[in-house]
């Protein structure tokens, strides 16, 4: 979607190997979250995060953890990939009032 | 606490026909309720919103919700199905300050010629 990106769209990777997602938002929104995406269970939300340095846990973040040094910037990271985080992975931007997510594209991880 | 169920995780109609997509939630407080949208291989897009306003959401490509309070019900409906219409759809449920979000499991709508 206009406004933000995810990079890479796709990546193949390594049992134990250490993996980076970035996203990128050019509306200057405070909050920025992570979701995966799995079969059967919609999207679950990993890390949020509500202004530069300012991070919590979602549902789902043992072995995730992210980084936010600029406005424009959400990293996710895996730090040693596992077979269980093989997922679609979702970075999604919101206003102040929360009148919904604009979501990226995804990023397609695949842990071999 | 919140939850929400997408009753039907397969829906089939044919093309010029009506689509109803199910959702049923439950929250502790008024909750702001969304639909949303996800073609294959794409990210999710933000078809309507509930917020407290009309009950009768209007949104994106003719399709409309109806909040009802009484039935905990946000069902998604549209008079006459396309064969763009077909993808995932994903009834969401959260508080009002976005602090706690909740997907439903998609229900993938199939149109058939």
């Amino acid at each position: 979607d206009a406004g933000i990106t995810q990079s890479p769209r796709h990546k193949v990777t390594e049992t134990g190997t250490p993996v980076t997602l970035r996203c990128h938002q050019t509306e200057n929104h405070r909050y920025m979250y992570w979701y995966r995406q799995d079969p059967g269970h919609g999207l679950r939300l990993i890390h949020y995060s509500y202004g530069v340095k300012d991070t919590d846990k979602g549902e789902v973040s043992d072995g995730y953890s992210v980084s936010r040094s600029k406005t424009e910037d959400f990293l996710l990271t895996l730090e040693s990939a596992t077979s269980s985080q093989t997922s679609v992975y979702f970075c999604a931007i919101t206003t102040d009032s929360y009148d919904g997510y604009t979501f990226g594209s995804g990023t397609r991880l695949t842990v071999v | 606490a919140q939850s929400v169920t997408q009753l039907d995780s397969h829906v089939s109609v044919s093309e010029g026909t009506p689509v109803l997509l199910r959702c049923n939630y439950s929250s502790s407080y008024s909750p702001s309720l969304f639909w949303y949208v996800q073609h294959p291989n794409k990210g999710l897009q933000l078809l309507l919103k509930y917020t407290s306003a009309a009950t009768l959401v209007k949104g994106i490509n003719g399709f409309e919700a109806e909040f009802k309070k009484s039935e905990t019900s946000f069902h998604l409906t549209k008079p006459s199905a396309h064969m763009s219409d077909a993808a995932e759809y994903f009834c969401v449920v959260s508080d009002t300050g976005g602090f706690k979000t909740i997907f439903g499991a998609g229900t993938r709508l199939f149109v058939k010629a």
